[in-house]
């Protein structure tokens, strides 16, 4: 069975903290993607990688960035946290290939202060 | 730009109705669709997919879908709801760039 472990059920974090979002995957899956999900808003884009050390913006980069030194690993960083950013984090990886779903991490709560 | 639109924002049923929530989506090439389901307290999981072949599909806990190509639609059903099925639910396309593209999502209610 495909794991994705996020580090952090939840988070607490003050305004203007840098935050680290870890996820692990073990399976061995190419793609990564990071996404926040907003009541109403469903699950939307932040980034995703197809390689070590690739990563391409999603639909709402701004505020974000990423990492993938190792394939099994890409986190997520928030360089400087705003309240806006309060929202469920959501991990996914997934082989190469359109007939693939996605398999999510558990998602990390964050709520900034 | 390409969308995936879910109608129902909250559907409240008692248990044995019958369910059907609506999805559209807009892009007009190959498509891959998929529906999740996450329980409460739980993290996102396939519920079924729909890549080539029968446009009705099944898939895990009784609920199927139908993809119609003609009207963008991939809507998921369910004939006899069950309390367990409360949870929300979101309809997903994957376009031949790999790229995913979610609904809002619908959240179930199920009266016991």
């Amino acid at each position: 069975d495909v794991k994705v472990t996020q580090s952090s059920r939840y988070l607490v974090k003050r305004t203007g903290e840098k935050v680290f979002l870890e996820c692990v995957q073990d399976m061995d899956h190419e793609n990564m993607f990071w996404y926040r999900q907003d009541p109403g808003l469903g699950l939307r884009l932040i980034y995703f990688s197809y390689d070590v050390k690739m990563k391409e913006k999603g639909d709402i980069p701004e505020g974000y960035s990423v990492s993938r030194e190792k394939k099994e690993r890409f986190s997520l960083i928030l360089e400087s946290a705003s309240t806006n950013q309060t929202s469920m984090y959501l991990c996914a990886s997934s082989p190469p290939g359109q007939i693939y779903g996605y398999t999510f991490g558990s998602g990390t709560r964050l709520t900034v202060v | 730009a390409q969308s995936v639109s879910q109608h129902n924002h909250h559907v409240i049923l008692s248990e044995a109705a019958s369910l059907e929530l609506g999805c559209n989506y807009s892009y007009g090439g190959t498509v891959n669709l998929f529906w999740y389901v996450q329980y409460p307290g739980q993290h996102l999981q396939l519920l079924l997919k729909y890549f080539s072949g029968d446009p009705l599909v099944k898939g895990i806990k009784g609920f199927e879908a139908e993809f119609i190509k003609s009207k963008f639609s991939f809507n998921l059903r369910k004939p006899s709801v069950q309390w367990s099925d409360t949870a929300e639910y979101f309809c997903a396309v994957k376009n031949n760039f790999n790229k995913f593209y979610f609904g809002s999502g619908t959240k179930l209610n199920v009266k016991p």
